[in-house]
């Protein structure tokens, strides 16, 4: 069956610490992957997309890896701070032939909590 | 100003009842999805419209039905609800099947 698991429900760090999240997949081929932040109570935020044929995406203190062999995403949050305590989802859009299905399947997110 | 945005924002009803729940994108997207998020925080996907077109129906009840008077509205029917129905539902929007931007949600509870 096909799964999206996050390596864990939750993740505690120090602030100050770089904080990697772990996103495995199974029987997919995603044409990318993507990551979103969820506050409580609010919506999923769009962070960063990678696509299959990158292995690593920046965006200030964010840092994404993409590996297809492995089937692995890892997310990383570098210098983190308090205000980065959120769920991180991960989610994917499954290949079909040349094209993608058009839907996000999403896991289940780590919740982080970065301590001052 | 708000991307994507649902009413209501929170639902109580009771079970036997039909409910609808709106939701309006201004992005300018060619695909609205639902999503409903339950108590485990689980985010499925149950539909998306791709220019008023429904192009994918996942395995939900059908006492949910999609529907999309245009392009920038996608709005849930649920007939005849139950408790189980209860959970956060979220419309999202995106462009070309890329990244999605969410509403705030509605947390429907039935009783």
């Amino acid at each position: 069956s096909q799964k999206i698991e996050q390596n864990s429900e939750a993740l505690n760090i120090q602030e100050g610490k770089t904080a990697t999240l772990t996103c495995n997949y199974t029987n997919y081929s995603p044409a990318y992957l993507q990551w979103y932040r969820q506050d409580p109570g609010r919506g999923p935020v769009f962070l960063l997309l990678i696509r299959e044929n990158e292995k690593e995406k920046r965006k200030e203190r964010l840092k994404v890896t993409f590996d297809t062999t492995l089937k692995q995403s890892l997310f990383h949050i570098t210098a983190s701070q308090p205000a980065d305590s959120a769920t991180y989802l991960c989610a994917l859009d499954p290949r079909q032939g040349g094209s993608t299905l058009g839907r996000l399947y999403f896991g289940r997110g780590t919740q982080l909590t970065v301590w001052p | 100003d708000t991307a994507v945005s649902q009413t209501p924002k929170y639902l109580v009803t009771q079970m036997g009842n039909d409910k609808s729940i709106k939701c309006e994108q201004n992005l300018g997207h060619d695909t609205m999805y639902w999503y409903k998020q339950d108590s485990k925080k689980f985010l499925k996907i149950m539909f998306s419209y791709n220019n008023k077109e429904l192009i994918i129906n996942e395995t939900v009840p059908n006492r949910f039905s999609p529907k999309s008077p245009d392009k920038a509205h996608l709005n849930l029917h649920i007939n005849s609800l139950e408790l189980g129905d209860s959970a956060v539902y979220f419309c999202a929007s995106s462009l070309r099947s890329t990244e999605a931007f969410f509403g705030q949600g509605t947390r429907l509870t039935v009783v």
